[in-house]
């Protein structure tokens, strides 16, 4: 199957600074990249849709401004939590498929965030 | 939107024996995958499949998509199994991405 790879897969950090974790595609492009949230105990809820080129699509509840995506290329996606505060802890997953929505989807290993 | 609904919630398995896990969801869909979240948080691909039956060594699942569930079997457990599986789906005509049901917290004791 394809690979996703995502960095970091820890992260603490400071209240009030902000983090970016990166997600590369390593041997596909992926044309959309979507970012996952999961709280423990809990499933994967999706806090954004991006395609490479275009602003990222965010879901409802979820703060542009607070969770910035970039997709810059067919490779490569980024979020940064912006002004990190302690509720903003928690795993972030990227996935990306090479066929848009409906596709086989593949996941990159996860970033734990902890903010102190 | 659609819903997916997993059960049972939470099983638990001495080594070796079977298992069936249950995925129902509320409108057509045209992807439909099975993960195993292993106790590290990575999301394993198990299944892509929409339709039919797939079978890869222990595994195999089975999508009936007229009837909007799709079941997973493991056979001959390992502790090994043990973690989350999820069910997720992407219906048909939508624009939505990947649907995720609440998970099977599944334990396999040796």
């Amino acid at each position: 199957g394809a690979v996703v790879s995502q960095h970091p897969s820890w992260v603490i950090c400071k209240s009030g600074t902000s983090v970016k974790i990166e997600c590369r595609s390593l041997d596909f492009q992926a044309t959309t990249m979507f970012w996952y949230r999961q709280f423990p105990k809990q499933s994967l809820m999706l806090m954004a849709t991006s395609n490479e080129g275009s602003k990222a699509t965010y879901e409802q509840g979820v703060e542009k401004d607070k969770f910035l995506i970039n997709h810059a290329s067919l490779t490569l996606s980024t979020l940064t939590v912006t002004s990190a505060h302690p509720e903003d802890s928690s795993f972030y997953i990227c996935s990306a498929t090479a066929q848009g929505v409906g596709g086989e989807l593949f996941f990159g290993e996860g970033s734990r965030l902890t903010v102190l | 939107g659609i819903q997916v609904e997993q059960s049972p919630p939470d099983l638990i398995l001495q080594e070796g024996a079977n298992s069936t896990l249950r995925c129902n969801f509320s409108d057509s869909v045209n992807n439909l995958q099975w993960f195993h979240q292993n106790p590290w948080g990575q999301l394993i691909n198990l299944f892509y499949i929409p339709s039919g039956t797939k079978q890869n060594g222990r595994l195999s699942a089975t999508t009936v998509a007229t009837e909007r569930y799709s079941l997973l079997y493991i056979s001959s457990s390992q502790t090994t199994d043990s973690g989350v599986y999820f069910c997720a789906v992407v219906s048909i005509g939508g624009n939505t991405p990947l649907v995720f049901g609440k998970g099977t917290r599944l334990s396999v004791i040796a």
